[in-house]
């Protein structure tokens, strides 16, 4: 059973980095394209950022939209099997709930999503 | 970067009847590179459309998605209890893949 595990989210000041975890269980996390979703209070989906896997996919190219390009970093770590959101310069409109998801074009299975809080 | 407008914003129905969901692209989604998701209070999202009509695993048979080009569809045959919640779609013919706004579908 694919299972996703979200961490490291919190409250961090305007400019602030933050670095999120998604632990996953059930799958060899390299081998698929994964990708990061997030969803503003009371707001709608927004997709911020995905790697691709070794199966189909060019085993690691990145994408990100021009809101985020910069200034995110996804990466993976094989050995733990987890994947990473590196946020730096952080802004209030990050203020979000970040989901972690299996895919590239849609999101076949989600984690729980961790809350990013960007205040002063 | 293609817009997705969803309609209607809010949708009113009870159980056992028929819901029909919009999804309008601002420009034409090739190959049927379109999703379609629920999120219920609390919870991230489900996959339940791909490839516009496809289901994915796991998902009851009277949730069925179709279209083409700019309009899209979900229809659910007979509501049930627990499909009551708001339904996204998402492109990803072209980058930036986006999402529409939602549609809410609550019990009346």
């Amino acid at each position: 059973e694919v299972q996703l595990l979200e961490s490291g989210g919190g409250l961090v000041q305007p400019g602030g980095s933050l670095r999120l975890s998604c632990a996953a269980s059930g799958f060899t996390l390299k081998n698929y394209a994964m990708t990061w979703v997030r969803q503003a209070p009371g707001k709608g989906l927004e997709w911020v950022s995905t790697i691709s896997g070794t199966i189909g996919g060019s085993g690691g190219a990145t994408y990100y939209p021009d809101s985020v390009k910069g200034r995110f970093t996804i990466s993976r770590d094989t050995s733990e099997n987890t994947l990473y959101l590196q946020m730096s310069s952080l802004r209030a409109e990050d203020t979000a709930v970040y989901y972690c998801a299996k895919g590239n074009n849609f999101a076949e299975a989600w984690g729980h999503g961790t809350l990013v809080t960007v205040s002063s | 970067e293609i817009v997705l407008t969803q309609s209607p914003g809010t949708l009113s129905l009870s159980p056992g009847e028929r819901a029909t969901l919009s999804c309008r692209a601002s420009q034409s989604v090739t190959s049927t590179s379109l999703a379609w998701y629920q999120q219920k209070p609390g919870q991230a999202p489900r996959l339940l459309v791909y490839g516009a009509s496809s289901r994915a695993t796991g998902i009851p048979g009277r949730f069925s998605g179709s279209g083409s080009g700019t309009d899209f569809t979900l229809t659910i045959s007979r509501l049930e209890p627990e499909d009551f919640a708001v339904y996204y779609c998402q492109q990803y013919a072209i980058s930036p893949k986006t999402f529409g706004q939602g549609t809410k579908l609550e019990l009346k």
